[in-house]
């Protein structure tokens, strides 16, 4: 079985700063990583994926993330944030189960942009 | 087609009483999922559908729950005697089964249950 962690459940960070979000992942089989952003009171939307190849990632709104097997880890970040950028970021992992790829997610970071 | 759709995205119920929420995915996406999120929680596997069938379903999915998607279109979920601990988020989502099988996810706004 598959697992996800977000170790911080709430970022605040000023307009225009840099901002990096963490995720660890454990898994016995190859997986595909996933970060999803979801605004308040709707639903999630795909920012990236790691599929396979590079293992920097860029997504939409200007964020990317990095892939690194060894430590198993799938951080996101962006150069700097915009106050747009306040919502929360669910990291997530898939894995083959019975013949479809079943998602985990991570219980998500709450990014706080300050103006 | 615009996307998952979901409906009701507001529902407040008293304790005791049925409810239905509905899910129409993208039209060519024969995978539908249910997921349930709770305040500060991400969103947790309910039930999975192939078409008509129903593949896989979570043991968070009571014996109070339960999900159909008759015609391999639009699927409902529908809790019966709600508890308070029902309320929250439920999340529908669709894929389309393929040679790139990643998961990757389409999620509708979702209908939010306040349970009285």
């Amino acid at each position: 079985a598959q697992s996800v962690t977000q170790l911080d459940s709430q970022v605040p960070v000023f307009e225009e700063a840099p901002v990096e979000l963490r995720c660890n992942y454990s898994s016995s089989v190859s997986v595909y990583l996933f970060w999803y952003v979801q605004y308040p009171n709707q639903g999630l939307q795909l920012l990236l994926k790691y599929l396979s190849g590079s293992t920097l990632v860029k997504g939409i709104n200007g964020f990317e993330a990095e892939f690194n097997k060894s430590q198993t880890s799938f951080h996101l970040r962006k150069p700097s944030v915009h106050i747009s950028d306040t919502a929360e970021y669910f990291c997530a992992v898939t894995a083959n189960s019975g013949g479809y790829q079943k998602v985990t997610f991570g219980t998500g970071t709450k990014l706080q942009v300050i103006p | 087609d615009t996307g998952v759709s979901q409906d009701p995205r507001h529902k407040i119920t008293k304790r005791g009483q049925n409810v239905t929420f509905r899910c129409d995915p993208i039209s060519e996406h024969n995978r539908l999922y249910w997921y349930r999120q709770t305040l500060g929680q991400g969103p947790e596997f309910l039930t999975y559908f192939q078409n008509e069938a129903q593949l896989e379903k979570s043991r968070l999915l009571s014996d109070r729950f339960s999900a159909e998607r008759p015609k391999g279109s639009f699927s409902t979920l529908e809790i019966q005697r709600t508890e308070q601990g029902d309320s929250a988020m439920y999340l529908c989502a669709s894929s389309l089964e393929g040679i790139q099988d990643t998961g990757e996810l389409f999620f509708g706004e979702g209908s939010r249950l306040t349970v009285l």
